[in-house]
């Protein structure tokens, strides 16, 4: 079966742009997760989506948004793109989105923002 | 708010020899508690997880951790590392407000020598 994929692999923006990341999770699960890895820290929460619906979101500027699609796939969107933007950015998946559920890691897409 | 530390951020053992990777937490309420490890290039996996119950928990690849509340600690162990154990570890703490959000500390990178 496949895990959570994730597209692009790998992007170079310039500031200011605007990108998008794409997510899809593993078949059955519903609920779509997005964090932000800048090199050298821990990933940082930024959304939980579940059923389409907003469940949860981060300390991020509103340049961030994302949205869950009818077959629970997952763009992140980032705008005005600044170089502090740069990161791995990691999706995950799971059934439901509660607590006591596992969590499973896409490879991520590497953002640089020149 | 929630938050895990991971004390060390570079951590070298001996292929063979035991493993102990520190990570305190702050929350007023029992935690939830995990253990993910990152390989280069790879998502996150999960190792272990704690939610009640029995302090010492077991986890793939040979890992265990315990929870100590008194110390505020989760820390991880694996009695004998194999070189393949080299990657970057995360502890992470389940956020409240529902979902499955995590906030993760740090890291703490393992490298092994032959």
């Amino acid at each position: 079966d496949a895990g959570v994929t994730q597209s692009p692999t790998h992007l170079i923006k310039t500031r200011g742009q605007h990108v998008t990341l794409r997510c899809s999770p593993i078949s059955g699960h519903k609920s779509v997760s997005w964090y932000q890895q800048v090199l050298g820290q821990g990933p940082q929460f930024i959304f939980q989506y579940y059923e389409k619906e907003e469940r949860g979101r981060g300390n991020f500027p509103d340049r961030f948004s994302a949205r869950q699609f009818p077959n629970y796939s997952s763009e992140l969107n980032v705008n005005a793109l600044l170089l502090g933007d740069s990161a791995l950015y990691l999706c995950a998946s799971s059934l439901v989105g509660t607590a006591n559920e596992k969590l499973f890691f896409g490879s991520g897409t590497q953002l640089s923002v020149l | 708010a929630q938050s895990v530390t991971q004390p060390d951020i570079h951590i070298t053992v001996s292929e063979g020899a035991s493993l102990e990777l520190r990570c305190n937490y702050s929350y007023g309420a029992t935690p939830y508690l995990f253990w993910y490890v990152q390989s280069p290039g790879q998502g996150l996996q999960l190792l272990l997880k704690y939610f009640s119950g029995d302090t010492l928990v077991q986890g793939i690849k040979g890992f265990e951790a315990e929870f100590k509340r008194s110390q505020s600690s989760f820390n991880l162990r694996k009695p004998s590392v194999h070189w393949s154990d080299a990657a970057e570890y995360f502890c992470a703490v389940l956020l409240t407000g529902g979902g499955n959000k995590l906030t993760f500390g740090t890291g703490t990178q393992l490298k092994v020598e032959l």
